[in-house]
């Protein structure tokens, strides 16, 4: 079982480049997250996924979009990257059921040139 | 929108002493969880206690402990006998119950332990 799992762990970018951030999960979960950490700021929600085929926009969604075509996984993607992009950003899942807390992936280092 | 606020960005402990960290948080719905996670320099989110806005009994996970005053929408972490290996960064966590389940989470108190 390994959990939430994050492709890449680093990246550099520069101004203006796309990529694409993958967070895997094999708990079966149906809602997935995507956050950004960045110092003194504590965790901010991206967007999010309540299952297979949705998504909804979190607290911080602009420059981001995000897909989930298989429930296993959540991609996010970075379109035009900018600076203000740099950051850590982590997936997590959750299990349906209450009192359930998240399951973070190890997160990704994100730099913007 | 439920804001959480951590309004001690350090704090430092003797080791096997005790030592209180504060979270507040602003909502108006009666139904709530809420969580403490710890964040070593590993960047690894980890589970350290969770409560339910409904159970009026605090909850307990070994050394750890959490004082929670709906009225007053606080829930502090309370570490007894900290240990070296309890530095990290804590981060307090309001989660909804609603369609999204979502999370929010404060701005973090770093935990330095001393020994």
């Amino acid at each position: 079982n390994a959990g939430v799992t994050q492709t890449p762990k680093f990246r550099v970018l520069k101004t203006g480049q796309s990529m694409t951030l993958l967070c895997a999960q094999d708990m079966n979960h149906e809602y997935m997250y995507w956050y950004r950490q960045d110092p003194g700021m504590g965790l901010r929600l991206i967007h999010y996924s309540v299952g297979e085929g949705t998504t909804a926009k979190g607290e911080v969604p602009d420059g981001y979009n995000v897909s989930r075509l298989k429930k296993q996984n959540f991609l996010l993607g970075l379109e035009s990257a900018a600076p203000s992009q740099t950051s850590v950003y982590f997936c997590a899942s959750l299990p349906t059921g209450p009192y359930n807390e998240q399951f973070f992936g190890p997160g990704t280092r994100l730099t913007v040139l | 929108a439920q804001t959480v606020t951590q309004s001690q960005p350090e704090m430092s402990v003797q080791e096997a002493e005790t030592v209180t960290l504060s979270c507040t948080y602003d909502t108006s719905e009666s139904d709530y969880y809420l969580f403490w996670y710890k964040q070593p320099p590993s960047r690894q989110m980890i589970l350290v206690i969770r409560q339910e806005a409904y159970k009026q009994q605090n909850a307990t996970e070994n050394r750890f402990s959490v004082n929670f005053q709906k009225a007053a929408k606080s829930f502090s972490l309370k570490i007894s006998d900290s240990q070296l290996g309890d530095a990290a960064m804590y981060f307090c966590a309001y989660r909804r119950k609603n369609t999204g389940n979502q999370f929010y989470f404060g701005t973090g108190t770093s935990l330095t332990v001393i020994p």
